[in-house]
């Protein structure tokens, strides 16, 4: 069965300070991984796709990285608009479905 | 370009009573999911249809049913409602993002809040 464990479940940070998310995974072959972000009241919205260990995508003050067991959402100096909720995602091998986390929240002060 | 519509955004519903929740997308995708999203749990599948024709239950099926009623329509049954299934529904629709790994993309609507009292 696939497990997607994110931590820390809360952050707060204030506007500037950087710091990273963690997304840790069991499955039997990804895929790929996913992160997403949501604000209150509305879906998820893609942000990255990771399929390979050693990958980075970069978006904005958002970079993602990939390893065999785990990936990370890097937010550098970041500002109060980037304060949501955080989810990652597998998708295993031979399924089109996706495991989701239980997610991170992001509060950034100014 | 509308993407993932749902309706409606927010119901109240009595224990027992039925609704059916919407979904349409009008991106030509071939896969749809319904996921619900309760505080501390993440979001979980409960079904999902991989083509038009098809649909496999997820996580947490009990107490649901679903209907791919074409390729742009996908809805969700509630026969009888509990107040275990007070939550976000969110659907989605994917395609194929790399063909040769079989790596999908997700688009997911804004969701319906529903409350069983």
């Amino acid at each position: 069965e696939d497990q997607v464990t994110q931590s820390p479940e809360a952050l707060r940070l204030q506007e500037g300070e950087s710091s990273s998310l963690n997304c840790s995974y069991t499955v039997s072959g990804l895929r790929g991984l996913f992160w997403y972000r949501q604000d209150p009241g509305k879906g998820p919205e893609f942000l990255f796709t990771l399929y390979s260990a050693g990958e980075e995508k970069e978006k904005e003050r958002l970079k993602a990285t990939l390893t065999k067991k785990e990936s990370f959402l890097h937010i550098t100096a970041p500002k109060p608009e980037d304060s949501a909720t955080y989810l990652c995602a597998v998708q295993d091998t031979g399924y089109s479905t996706l495991t989701f986390g239980k997610g991170t929240m992001l509060l950034v002060s100014p | 370009n509308a993407g993932v519509t749902q309706t409606p955004k927010f119901q109240v519903l009595k224990t027992g009573q039925s609704m059916t929740l919407q979904c349409a997308q009008d991106m030509n995708h071939n896969s749809m999911y319904w996921y619900r999203q309760d505080p501390g749990m993440g979001l979980r599948l409960i079904y999902y249809s991989a083509s038009e024709g098809t649909t496999d239950k997820g996580e947490v099926p009990n107490g649901y049913n679903v209907s791919r009623l074409n390729k742009r329509e996908f809805s969700l049954r509630l026969e009888s409602a509990a107040p275990s299934q007070t939550s976000v529904y969110f659907c989605a629709s994917s395609e194929v993002l790399v063909l040769a790994t079989g790596l999908y993309g997700y688009t997911f609507g804004s969701g319906t809040r529903l409350t069983v009292v």
